[in-house]
């Protein structure tokens, strides 16, 4: 099946800091996810992007399907962001989408 | 609120012993699916079911049965716990079976097996 790798495994900022979340995914994707799970363990939806940028308040994220990545990015960083961040991919050949093993996020006041 | 209610949410057993987790929608979703979370493992898709009335193996199925009951609900069930079942598990639903943006997922069961 699909392999979908996240980097980097552990993140910490200051709070108001941007940073940078990367998944790459090992073969072609018609459906590609981003997740956070909070620290309560929730898990909520936060883009579908198999291709292209969306973007929805301090969060955005740029899928370049061609090259087998997607990145999020979280601008101005809260405490309130913190928790993990999965990427999960499924391809048209698969009944099943594949999670990435996390971003685990600190966000410090 | 609309949304995925799993039970329980904690639940302690012996080896060998059995039970099962209860997952329900009223969403009207076709798709349901439960995945196991692990330690640095993410989340691993144990069955899923395309529409009421089928269901399919994912990642790990081995030592889970499921039964799609009706279209809202859809049970996990260890017939001989082991330790190894240990984790977190999650139910979820989405209106079709690739729609990973339609996922809505449920707040979790705890397990530990013993």
């Amino acid at each position: 099946g699909i392999q979908v790798e996240q980097s980097p495994p552990d993140l910490i900022l200051q709070e108001g800091a941007n940073s940078t979340l990367r998944c790459n995914f090992s073969d072609s994707v018609n459906n590609l996810q981003w997740f956070h799970q909070n620290p309560w363990g929730q898990l909520i939806n936060l883009f579908y992007i198999p291709s292209g940028t969306k973007q929805n308040g301090r969060l955005s994220a740029t899928t370049v399907a061609t090259e087998r990545y997607s990145l999020l990015y979280i601008s101005s960083s809260q405490t309130t962001d913190s928790g993990v961040y999965f990427c999960a991919a499924a391809s048209g050949g698969y009944q099943k989408v594949t999670f990435g093993t996390g971003t685990k996020l600190q966000v410090i006041p | 609120n609309a949304g995925v209610t799993q039970t329980p949410k904690f639940q302690v057993l012996k080896t060998g012993q059995s039970m099962t987790l209860q997952c329900a929608q009223d969403m009207n979703h076709n798709s349901m699916y439960w995945y196991r979370q692990d330690p640095g493992m993410g989340l691993r898709l144990i069955y899923y079911s395309a529409s009421e009335g089928t269901t399919d193996k994912g990642e790990v199925p081995n030592g889970y049965n499921v039964s799609r009951l009706n279209k809202r609900e859809f049970s996990l069930r260890l017939e001989s716990a082991a330790p190894s079942q240990t984790s977190v598990y999650f139910c979820a639903s989405s209106e079709a079976l690739q729609q990973a943006y339609g996922y809505t997922f449920g707040s979790g069961t705890r397990l530990t097996v013993v």
